[in-house]
């Protein structure tokens, strides 16, 4: 069974740029959550979505970010315009039932120049 | 200090010694949750242990909760330099759902 996944690994975009992020999670995942690592920080949560819905974005910085989850599948993470302090590691996590063990992805290493 | 405090921030010992790191938390808790990291790469999940449980094993892993301390332990037994990685604790508080995160330990494993 393939894990989670996530595109690209890497990102450098200039200050002011657009960058979306794509999460694949585990097959038949219904819980979806994206967290971030700014440098020399503690792993964040972002947000968490049931299927297509947001359940809790309490942890989104500002509407410079935007989550969709179209059709409770994949979902993506836009950040535009992005700044320099949107640099780091954004990570995304899936579980089949809440309150279960989150599986990890690899990462996106975003780097805001 | 924060949410998933974990002491300490780095330990260095020999391969075949016992590592363990202590995790601290605020809040009420479902479950804690204790993951590895190698440089670079994701997180890897270890081991899940309830807020009714008391200790856990799992291979060369133990992992204990004291929730009137509200604290956890990993124990990592007979350590190879495989085991060299950074070490999270996270917390699963009660009525949410998304992980709270300690800043990790960076064990380093000499061969």
């Amino acid at each position: 069974e393939a894990g989670v996944t996530q595109f690209p690994s890497h990102s450098v975009i200039e200050k002011g740029q657009t960058v979306t992020l794509r999460c694949d999670p585990i097959s038949g995942h219904d819980n979806l959550y994206w967290y971030r690592r700014v440098m020399g920080k503690e792993i964040k949560f972002l947000l968490h979505f049931v299927k297509e819905s947001k359940q809790d974005e309490s942890g989104m910085p500002n509407n410079r970010f935007l989550a969709e989850r179209t059709g409770g599948t994949y979902s993506t993470l836009k950040v535009q315009p992005a700044e320099l302090e949107d640099s780091g590691v954004y990570f995304c996590a899936s579980s089949q039932e809440v309150g279960t063990t989150q599986y990890f992805g690899p990462g996106t290493r975003l780097t805001v120049l | 200090s924060q949410q998933g405090e974990e002491d300490p921030q780095a330990l260095s010992i020999q391969e075949g010694e016992n590592a363990t790191m202590n995790c601290s938390y605020k809040t009420s808790i479902n479950n804690l949750q204790w993951y590895r990291q190698n440089s670079g790469r994701g997180l890897v999940h270890l081991i899940l242990i309830r807020s009714n449980e008391r200790e856990k094993h799992s291979g060369r892993l133990r992992v204990t909760l004291d929730t009137s301390k509200k604290s956890s332990s990993l124990l990592i037994t007979a350590s190879r330099a495989a085991d060299t990685a950074s070490y999270f604790c996270a917390t699963v508080d009660t009525g949410r759902r998304a992980l709270t995160f300690g800043s990790g330990t960076r064990l380093q494993v000499q061969p």
